[in-house]
């Protein structure tokens, strides 16, 4: 069980947008549509993102946006804000649970 | 409201066991879902432990498997973690959270250090 390879960093400018990838296997984000998507603030717990690859939680906006093709997913963020600079975690379920890397968005 | 809450030490030495209790309310352990722990040493990435459902069937990160135990007592509404002969590798804040095929509701997060 190896964890979901992400990049370590990604940037934009206010009103811009972003897309974060999480590549796995078939065994994990390729065989099920059970990506998920955590946004993370210094100090605080992981707050659900996105769910079942591109579902959305009640309360998240609609900036937030997820896809899976093959072995990769991603997240997109559009119209970037200051609040969005945090780290954000892809994470796959198959009974298992399996993490990316992380990925710092810095909001320039 | 879910609302989860981490308890239990702050300081563990090496070589001795990690106890850890998730406190859940607003939502009873019973009627469903697994219950999981997760955890992040300082300054790096999220790393799953486990989980249980309120029937006590498991699933434990294969890495940690021979180390970690995670039981529920649906009397308290409470799912526990034990992790044996602990290690500095082994500090980290550690948090538990509701497991469905994703997690939905997360606690607040307990910092566990080891050292003598």
């Amino acid at each position: 069980q190896s964890a979901l390879t992400q990049p370590r960093s990604v940037s934009g400018s206010p009103g811009q947008s972003v897309t974060i990838s999480c590549t796995g296997t078939s065994s994990d984000v390729g065989g099920y549509n059970y990506v998920s998507w955590y946004q993370q603030h210094p100090g605080k717990a992981p707050k659900l993102m996105i769910y079942d690859v591109s579902k959305r939680p009640s309360g998240v906006p609609d900036r937030f946006s997820g896809s899976k093709s093959g072995n990769t997913a991603s997240l997109t963020i559009s119209g970037l804000q200051a609040e969005d600079e945090a780290d954000y975690y892809c994470c796959s379920y198959a009974g298992t649970v399996v993490f990316g890397g992380g990925t710092k968005l810095t909001v320039l | 409201q879910v609302q989860l809450q981490e308890s239990g030490p702050g300081l563990v030495k090496p070589s001795e066991t990690l106890s850890l209790t998730c406190a859940v309310s607003g939502y009873s352990i019973s009627s469903g879902y697994y219950w999981g722990w997760i955890r992040q040493p300082p300054g790096k990435g999220l790393e799953w432990i486990g989980s249980i459902y309120h029937s006590g069937s498991t699933y434990y990160n294969p890495s940690l498997k021979s180390r970690v135990t995670i039981s529920v007592d649906t009397s308290k509404n409470q799912f526990s973690l034990k992790l044996s002969s602990v290690t500095a590798a082994d500090t980290a804040v550690y948090y538990c959270a509701r497991l469905r095929t994703f997690l939905d509701y997360w606690g607040q997060g307990t910092l566990v250090t080891v050292s003598s």
